[in-house]
């Protein structure tokens, strides 16, 4: 039944290694969203892709990068973690971006950095 | 100043309490607005949106918006302790970007 799917669900990595997080709809959603959230904070939106088009917050750091290869799969990629990307990180979905589209969410990833 | 301030609680209440949960916002482009409940190391799920003052009601639930204040409730009547999650308000303009509060963690004690 899971709609929007996160893997994995908890992610070690060492300072500066890249690490490569995964995202998966059944939802066949236009929009895939990829959020950060550090503890009992809001989630803090880092990009969406509308399909194909790919719209970068102005504040995400350059470090974090993003690749969607198809509607079904959007990837988050960290280049050189550090320990400030420690963090839940959320993807979600939705049919359309304006407007009273809600958004999906997965149930997250965990990363920790050693 | 954020754009959205929600209660910070924590929470605790016990079953069967009225649960009153709250945010303020300072942006007037928002339109739509929404409650989402975050259970411990899961993703937030959608619980109520709406797009205009008033209120809205779902079961135990019930959103009201008050655009002219600026200010949005959720009520949750006969809390259970199933009840007991972080519970995130969030907004949205016309453009589409929602904007979160930090969340109110909600313990309802059997």
């Amino acid at each position: 039944d899971a709609m929007v799917i996160q893997n994995p669900r908890y992610q070690v990595t060492q300072f500066g290694k890249p690490v490569t997080l995964s995202c998966s709809q059944t939802l066949n959603h236009n929009v895939m969203y990829w959020y950060q959230q550090k503890s009992s904070q809001a989630p803090k939106l880092l990009f969406h892709y509308y399909d194909k088009d790919f719209n970068n917050e102005a504040d995400t750091p350059d470090n974090f990068q993003s690749r969607r290869p198809n509607t079904s799969f959007c990837f988050l990629d960290i280049r050189s973690p550090g320990l400030g990307d420690a963090a839940m990180y959320l993807c979600a979905t939705s049919r359309d971006f304006g407007g009273v589209e809600p958004q999906h969410f997965g149930d997250g990833t965990r990363l920790s950095i050693l | 100043q954020k754009e959205v301030e929600q209660d910070p609680g924590p929470l605790s209440v016990p079953e069967g309490a009225i649960v009153s949960l709250n945010c303020t916002y300072s942006n007037s482009a928002f339109q739509y607005f929404m409650w989402y409940r975050q259970y411990s190391r899961k993703g937030p799920e959608l619980l109520m949106y709406t797009y205009s003052s008033g209120n809205k009601e779902d079961g135990r639930f019930t959103a009201q918006v008050d655009k002219s204040s600026k200010y949005i409730s959720l009520f949750i009547r006969d809390s259970q302790p199933s009840d007991s999650a972080t519970y995130l308000c969030a907004m949205k303009n016309n453009a589409g970007k929602s904007t979160f509060g930090d969340g109110t963690t909600l313990t309802v004690k059997p």
